[in-house]
């Protein structure tokens, strides 16, 4: 399929390491982050959420932490395998809608 | 499977042109937003409906206009279609108007203009 953001940012990481993958958002303003991921050819799909009220959120392998201070969020995979490869997203709750990052391209290497 | 329905999934059509894109939200949810993704840009959020209302609108061009019909239903009419048109454009639903527990996308109509 088409390739979202020939020009992104790539983290490359060996399958079985931990991946982190960072986000400056813009509005301190903002209420509400999510993750989201999106595989070639697919929609972004959601991966894990957090409120400002909040400074670590974890899911199932992931884990979302914020620090307000410096507008700043990161996305953290556990033991990361070739199914994560694809490109994240990070989005800010602000005003009427989603602010959208511009994405970062996680590559799994065998 | 999202629930979220977007039709056609490929279109390709000439310059000047005008096309429909339609989107069918998950059953039960009210808001349809639309999103436009070029290959060197992240998402841009192009308008927001509600219930039939427009909530919110983003970077969308005069060119473009789009309504949501009382099924809940939306299409998004792309028309004087310029090269840089081309993109990926996706629709996302929510329960409510408010957009505190995210969206859940479709898969996208990916629009190639010649």
């Amino acid at each position: 399929g088409e390739s979202v953001g020939l020009h992104l940012p790539t983290l490359s990481v060996q399958e079985g390491d931990n991946s982190i993958i960072n986000c400056a958002y813009s509005n301190s303003a903002s209420d509400y982050f999510i993750w989201y991921k999106q595989e070639s050819g697919k929609g972004p799909q959601f991966i894990i959420d957090i409120r400002s009220n909040m400074d670590k959120r974890q899911g199932q392998r992931v884990t979302v932490l914020l620090n307000k201070t410096v507008k700043h969020l990161s996305l953290q995979i556990a033991a990361t395998q070739p199914g994560d490869s694809a490109v994240y997203f990070c989005a800010e709750h602000y005003g009427q809608n989603f602010v959208f990052g511009p994405g970062t391209r996680l590559s799994v290497l065998p | 499977d999202s629930g979220v329905t977007q039709t056609p999934k490929h279109l390709i059509t000439a310059t000047g042109q005008r096309v429909t894109l339609r989107c069918s939200p998950r059953s039960g949810d009210l808001s349809v937003y639309w999103y436009q993704q070029s290959l060197d840009q992240g998402l841009q959020f192009l308008i927001h409906y509600y219930n039939g209302e427009e909530r919110a609108k983003g970077n969308i061009l005069e060119r473009f206009s789009a309504q949501q019909f009382p099924d809940l239903h939306s299409e998004l009419n792309l028309s004087s279609l310029e090269l840089g048109d081309s993109a990926l454009y996706f629709c996302a639903s929510s329960p409510s108007g408010d957009i505190s527990y995210g969206y859940t996308f479709g898969s996208g109509t990916r629009l190639t203009v010649v």
